[in-house]
């Protein structure tokens, strides 16, 4: 049972795009959604995260839209430039469970 | 270094062998995870410790598969009789307290079963 639906699996975008990756889940007992970025040979690095309380958060160039009463959580990377190709990947918390849910990745990149 | 190390960065072992992975958690940081994370494939959780216990151990795959943490610091996930669908690269995170903190990854081990 697939906890957190991610997609697309790939993107490309041109450089200056905006690029949206999307993730569904189930359980509304999640109450924390980051979004990892990684690069190959790399460990995921934390990019933002948000919390069911708020339905949108801004850090620079990247935004998490939530929709609660869709049980959806969006990442928009705004003027996409070559340096974010990498894999993304969504996951889901809930206070206590100590552990995240990943969802499969997005493989995105940028073209000139 | 401040961030998250693992030791070995590859690891490459005939079938039947056993291996050790360690991970060496960030100063102060009281909550460590094990996940895998197959080719092409999301990360999947292994186990978690609070300090040295391990409260959720309910990702491990098989009985071939055990973590030990030591002194609240350093730990040890080590495969018993490696099959080939263990091959993966098994990444290590760690976190303050738990709970919602955010966890940060080191680069992991990738291992290769012959």
């Amino acid at each position: 049972q697939q906890q957190v639906k991610q997609s697309p699996q790939s993107l490309i975008v041109q450089k200056g795009g905006i690029s949206i990756i999307n993730c569904a889940y189930e359980n509304t007992a999640f109450d924390y959604f980051p979004w990892y970025q990684q690069f190959p040979g790399k460990g995921p690095a934390l990019l933002i995260a948000i919390r069911p309380d708020v339905s949108e958060k801004k850090e620079g160039r990247f935004t998490i839209s939530f929709n609660k009463s869709a049980k959806q959580f969006s990442l928009h990377i705004m003027d996409s430039q070559p340096g974010d190709s990498a894999t993304y990947f969504c996951a889901v918390d809930n206070f206590g469970n100590e552990k995240l849910t990943f969802g499969t990745g997005t493989r995105l990149t940028i073209i000139p | 270094g401040a961030g998250v190390s693992q030791s070995p960065s590859n690891k490459v072992t005939e079938k039947g062998k056993d291996v050790e992975l360690r991970c060496d958690p960030i100063s102060g940081h009281t909550a460590l995870y094990w996940y895998r994370q197959s080719l092409g494939q999301g990360l999947e959780f292994l186990i978690y410790f609070q300090g040295n216990s391990a409260p959720d151990k309910s990702g491990l795959p098989s009985d071939r598969f055990s973590a030990e943490r030591t002194g609240g610091s350093v730990s040890t996930l080590t495969i018993q009789r490696t099959q080939q669908e263990d091959s993966a690269v098994y990444l290590c995170a760690s976190s303050q307290r738990g709970g919602n903190q955010p966890q940060h990854f080191g680069d992991g081990t990738r291992l290769s079963i012959l």
